[in-house]
């Protein structure tokens, strides 16, 4: 099957600083990609769809200008958390769909100080 | 509103014993409802999804979930569960396919809240 991955799978960082999350598409190509927030012990939210070539759409109430997306190509989708803050830690999850499905990134653990 | 709902927080269940987990969404149009497992660390795996015909749809890994259109429900079910079926798992419900704006699929995945499943030796 399909397989995306994500990098880093942790990351910790001060409060101020920004955080890139990579999402990558290993064996196929993705137009586009979905980016999801996990909080502890509740569901998954979409965040925003990454389009290539073109702007992302974000969802009601997610700040564009504080999670800056860039599909930068066909395989690759990031997610950068600009000047982040504590209450930004949780768990950032891609996916890129592959005919009917969608596969999922394993996820990254974004702890903020 | 859509949403998908999931009753039970944390089931524990002894090893070799049969599993229900529970799933109820509402949607206002028909929709494909989806599966999914997550273990400490991993990403979500597919185990089963429900497009359209035999509402009865079997998964990876020995588990089934039925569809059932008048309680608007997709219980996951297996018959005989292991340790290694510990674990977080979701149910979603996303929309139809619509015009081929990504590759066919939907893009809006609903997740309920997750069922954690420890399995008892």
């Amino acid at each position: 099957g399909a397989v995306v991955s994500q990098h880093p799978s942790r990351v910790i960082c001060k409060s101020g600083t920004s955080v890139k999350i990579e999402c990558r598409s290993l064996d196929f190509q993705a137009t586009t990609m979905f980016w999801y927030r996990q909080f502890p012990k509740q569901s998954l939210m979409l965040m925003a769809t990454s389009n290539e070539g073109s702007k992302a759409t974000y969802e009601q109430g997610v700040e564009k200008d504080k999670f800056l997306i860039n599909h930068a190509s066909l395989t690759l989708s990031t997610l950068t958390v600009t000047s982040a803050h504590p209450e930004d830690s949780s768990f950032y999850i891609c996916s890129a769909p592959s005919g009917a499905l969608q596969f999922f990134g394993p996820g990254t653990r974004l702890t903020v100080l | 509103a859509q949403s998908v709902t999931q009753p039970d927080i944390h089931i524990t269940v002894s090893e070799g014993a049969s599993l229900e987990l529970r799933c109820n969404y509402s949607y206002g149009a028909t929709p494909y409802l989806f599966w999914y497992v997550q273990s400490p660390g991993q990403g979500l795996q597919l185990l089963l999804k429900y497009f359209s015909g035999d509402t009865l749809v079997q998964g990876i890994k020995g588990f089934e979930a039925e569809f059932k259109r008048s309680q608007s429900s997709f219980n996951l079910r297996k018959p005989s569960v292991h340790w290694s079926d510990a674990a977080e798992y979701f149910c979603a419900v996303g929309a139809p396919f619509g015009p081929m704006n990504y590759g066919g699929s939907q893009g809006n995945l609903i997740f309920g809240k997750g069922t954690k499943l420890s399995v008892k030796p």
